[in-house]
């Protein structure tokens, strides 16, 4: 079964608007999770990393009052995009690492159109 | 400069044979892993394979082996009697020392011709 949940899986929203995007580990705790961008025909480039308890690490160019990243517990993440522009559309992933060397579970992702 | 390069955009395979999918990466670190991911059209991201820096043997996953020179620094992916749901993009992606999260590469859109 999924190890990793998204939701929603998809989302239309308006100009100037925010969304949640929530991202749970659901077979074990994670004090890290990853948040992922990718943008059609392209590749996956990491935005940030989730910290339980403690503020996100964002990756260079990713605005960080944009996107507004919380872990709340140990089993949910949630990434915010605040006054969201056309330029947001995108497939956003969220994922788990557990610390092993393959143990790297994705989640089945978010499709945002902002329109 | 970029840690994962997949030089291949697009490559077709007729249903049945043996493809290879090329990786190389660049990294200074003694100690990474090296991954490879199915995308199909849904967006989910399915794992594959995964060979790590110290493996002496080449890692084999059913029909997906991966073909690790380490010294030319390339992971390439076979893929053996290909079928039709094979068809998707396909990303290597690497993982350094230290690190949890995955640098992927800019992925190769595999056809599978009937």
């Amino acid at each position: 079964g999924a190890v990793v949940s998204q939701h929603p899986s998809w989302v239309i929203c308006k100009s100037g608007t925010s969304v949640k995007i929530e991202c749970r580990s659901l077979d074990f705790q994670a004090t890290t999770m990853f948040w992922y961008r990718q943008f059609p025909k392209q590749s996956l480039m990491l935005m940030a990393t989730s910290n339980e308890g403690s503020k996100a690490t964002y990756e260079q160019g990713v605005e960080k009052d944009k996107f507004l990243i919380n872990h709340a517990s140990l089993t949910l993440s949630t990434l915010t995009v605040t006054s969201a522009h056309p330029e947001d559309s995108s497939f956003y992933i969220c994922s788990v690492g557990r610390g092993g060397r393959n143990e790297q579970y994705f989640g089945p992702g978010t499709r945002l159109t902002v329109t | 400069a970029q840690k994962i390069t997949q030089t291949q955009p697009g490559m077709f395979v007729q249903e049945k044979e043996a493809v290879t999918l090329d990786c190389t990466y660049d990294t200074s670190d003694q100690s990474y892993g090296l991954f490879w991911y199915k995308q199909p059209s849904s967006g989910e991201m399915i794992f594959l394979i995964y060979q790590g820096s110290y493996d002496e043997q080449n890692a084999t996953e059913g029909r997906y082996s991966l073909n690790f020179q380490k010294a030319r620094k390339s992971a390439n992916l076979v893929i053996s009697a290909s079928q039709l749901g094979d068809s998707a993009m396909y990303f290597c992606a690497m993982r350094e020392t230290g690190a949890n999260n995955l640098f992927f590469g800019t992925g190769t859109r595999l056809t599978v011709i009937p």
